[in-house]
């Protein structure tokens, strides 16, 4: 059962648009959320968090926000970089600070010049 | 920031052999995690450690065990390398921030 969905496998943007990543949860005790970013051949590094008592977060070009009556967080990038390009991953836990993660199965985001 | 670093980032080993994937982190972190990636599965934890000589499974130990001798690392071991064992292997770990930091991965195949 896959408690942390990102249901759109690839996402292409161009060059100083908006990009918006989604990702649903089914767990309604997870209580901290991350975004991390991966580089192909490379460990995943972390991006940005929110958690469950905010709605918004917010670094630079970077907003995570989070709906949790419906269970759904979504991280925008504005404007859109092609350093950007990469492979995003949704993260959720739940019970405290302990760093074990559900991670969902990743969105590539494609960044075009 | 936290340096996780693992031993190999390329291996290739033979069906049935004895696989050790080293991870250390310079931190003093209580939490140390293995995380194998899988196309169009994202990060799946195998096992995690929450201090010396302790061990928990994850969602997927099976064909895997853990050692933690040390707070710095953490091993991951295949006992009988199997080829649906090929994946990229990322090791992490925690402190009480909840944030997870990744060393940059150990890519097996298993022939």
């Amino acid at each position: 059962d896959q408690q942390v969905k990102q249901n759109s496998p690839s996402l292409s943007v161009q060059e100083g648009r908006i990009s918006i990543l989604n990702c649903d949860y089914t767990n309604s005790m997870f209580d901290y959320f991350l975004w991390y970013k991966k580089y192909p051949a490379e460990g995943p590094t972390f991006l940005i968090s929110i958690s469950s008592i905010k709605d918004k977060n917010e670094d630079g070009r970077f907003t995570v926000f989070l709906n949790k009556s419906a269970k759904h967080l979504s991280l925008h990038i504005v404007p859109s970089q092609p350093g950007d390009s990469a492979v995003y991953f949704c993260a959720a836990s739940a019970g405290g600070n302990t760093g074990k993660l559900i991670f969902g199965q990743g969105t590539t985001l494609q960044v075009k010049p | 920031d936290v340096k996780v670093t693992q031993s190999s980032r390329y291996l290739v080993k033979r069906t049935g052999e004895k696989v050790f994937l080293e991870c250390v982190q310079d931190m003093d972190h209580e939490n140390m995690f293995w995380y194998r990636q899988d196309p169009g599965l994202g990060l799946r934890l195998i096992y995690f450690s929450y201090d010396v000589k302790m061990k928990e499974k994850g969602d997927i130990p099976e064909g895997y065990s853990v050692s933690r001798e040390k707070k710095e690392r953490f091993s991951l071991i295949l006992e009988s390398a199997s080829t649906n064992q090929t994946s990229m292997y990322l090791c992490g770990a925690s402190g009480n921030t909840g944030e997870l930091f990744f060393g940059e991965g150990s890519r097996l195949t298993v022939l």
